[in-house]
């Protein structure tokens, strides 16, 4: 099956601690994102990579580290640099070319820093 | 910067009632516009898109939005909802040429039986 699948599910660590969110894709989409979600807040923009090798950070990007190495995985590690870190994390991704704007959501993570 | 104004955060409706869920942006220029449902413990998904073309989009699901371009508006509509309704209701934009997404803040809908 196709897919983004993102793990784990539920992600629980101590202030302080950097964590990395995983985030895989196999429908061969070039493009890949990370948002978080907050209640009342919707969705914002953390880091994006459009090509391997290659990101650009988003609206919300301090506190968060990203990398992309391989064209399916673009995992982001929350250091604790990052105030507010708890919150709920999706991974998107989309194909290319103009006409195929939709992007495709994982499951989350829902991280809680202790 | 785009922006993106969903009026109504929660919204409660009996089944068999009628949806209109608001949504306003601010970009002056072309623009793809999103309806995404996030139904509880699920993926966030996408019920709907326009693109170009007609303004009157329909959508999985029984849902349609309607594009008006001089009120930059992108509305949802249902004209009888479902128990199964029941979700978070996000209303997305995009400039074309530029892969990314600004997001409103999100509707709650209960349906309640």
């Amino acid at each position: 099956d196709g897919g983004i699948t993102q793990s784990p599910k539920y992600l629980f660590r101590k202030e302080g601690q950097n964590v990395t969110l995983s985030c895989e894709q196999n429908l061969n989409h070039d493009a890949m994102y990370w948002y978080r979600q907050d209640p009342g807040q919707g969705l914002r923009l953390i880091y994006y990579s459009q090509i391997v090798n290659d990101f650009q950070k988003g609206d919300i990007a301090e506190g968060y580290s990203v990398s992309r190495e391989k064209k399916e995985s673009f995992p982001l590690t929350v250091t604790s640099a990052q105030k507010n870190p708890t919150a709920f994390y999706l991974c998107a991704s989309s194909p290319p070319g103009l006409e195929y704007n939709e992007q495709f959501f994982g499951p989350g993570t829902r991280l809680t820093v202790l | 910067a785009q922006s993106v104004s969903q009026h109504n955060h929660h919204v409660i409706l009996s089944e068999a009632a009628s949806l209109e869920l608001g949504c306003n942006y601010s970009y002056g220029g072309t623009v793809n516009l999103f309806w995404y449902v996030q139904y509880p413990g699920q993926h966030l998904q996408l019920l709907l898109k326009y693109f170009s073309g007609d303004p009157l989009v329909k959508g999985i699901k029984g849902f349609e939005a309607e594009f008006i371009k001089s009120k930059f508006s992108f509305n949802l509509r249902k004209p009888s909802v479902q128990w199964s309704d029941t979700a978070e209701y996000f209303c997305a934009v995009m400039n074309t040429g530029f892969q990314k997404l600004v997001f409103g803040t999100g509707t709650r809908l209960l349906v309640s039986p």
